[in-house]
């Protein structure tokens, strides 16, 4: 089972540079959530979707873009990148339930983006 | 609003000490609660929930965690500590929206 993936791990940038993080899930997982891990900060939420084609705004969005085109499939993207923005970045998903219920978040190892 | 929070940043024990980790919620519907363990330069890890019925909820590692709704706590214990629990804890809250996370405490054991 791989359960959450994502790629690259690790990223340097310069300033200005564009990239995109990947995420992929094999657990059919309608949820999926990226996050950014700063210290002493726990765990902030950049985007999430509830589904294929659809996504929303989380707690710090600004700078990030995201894509759901597939369920197992979820895209953060950076048009141009700043160090404010070097962090570690997770993705997570989970499944819902009925009616709202979701189940606890399964995580990615991490990706660690250095901008110069 | 919703929010969680963890009392001590880091927290140290010595090897067979009790361990107790600290975290209050707040929410405005009935909480889920989560308790993860993340290793370095590794993803998180669920080591318990509570979602409903019985407040003590026991996890993986021997770690357990009661649910005290009039104290708004989700308290994470084990009773003797091992080597190998050294690592960052991170309560989470899901109010049927998202999750939400505390800002982690790093557990050090001494031998």
């Amino acid at each position: 089972n791989a359960g959450v993936t994502q790629t690259p791990k690790f990223r340097v940038l310069k300033t200005g540079q564009s990239m995109t993080l990947l995420c992929a899930q094999d657990m059919n997982h309608e949820y999926m959530y990226w996050y950014r891990q700063d210290p002493g900060m726990g765990l902030r939420l950049i985007h999430y979707s509830v589904g294929e084609g659809t996504t929303a705004k989380g707690e710090v969005p600004d700078g990030y873009n995201v894509s759901r085109l597939k369920k197992q499939n979820f895209l953060l993207g950076l048009e141009s990148a700043a160090p404010s923005q070097t962090s570690v970045y997770f993705c997570a998903s989970s499944y819902r339930g009925r009616p709202f219920y979701t189940g606890e978040l399964f995580f990615g190892e991490g990706s660690r983006l250095t901008v110069l | 609003a919703q929010s969680v929070t963890q009392l001590g940043s880091h927290v140290s024990v010595s090897e067979g000490a009790l361990v107790l980790l600290r975290c209050n919620y707040s929410s405005s519907v009935p909480p889920y609660l989560f308790w993860y363990v993340q290793y370095p330069n590794q993803g998180l890890q669920l080591l318990l929930k509570y979602t409903t019925g019985a407040t003590l909820v026991k996890g993986i590692n021997g770690f357990e965690a009661e649910f005290k709704k009039s104290e708004t706590s989700f308290h994470l214990t084990k009773p003797s500590a091992h080597m190998s629990d050294a690592a960052e804890y991170f309560c989470a809250l899901f109010t049927g929206n998202q999750f939400y996370f505390g800002t982690g405490t790093s557990l050090t054991v001494i031998p």
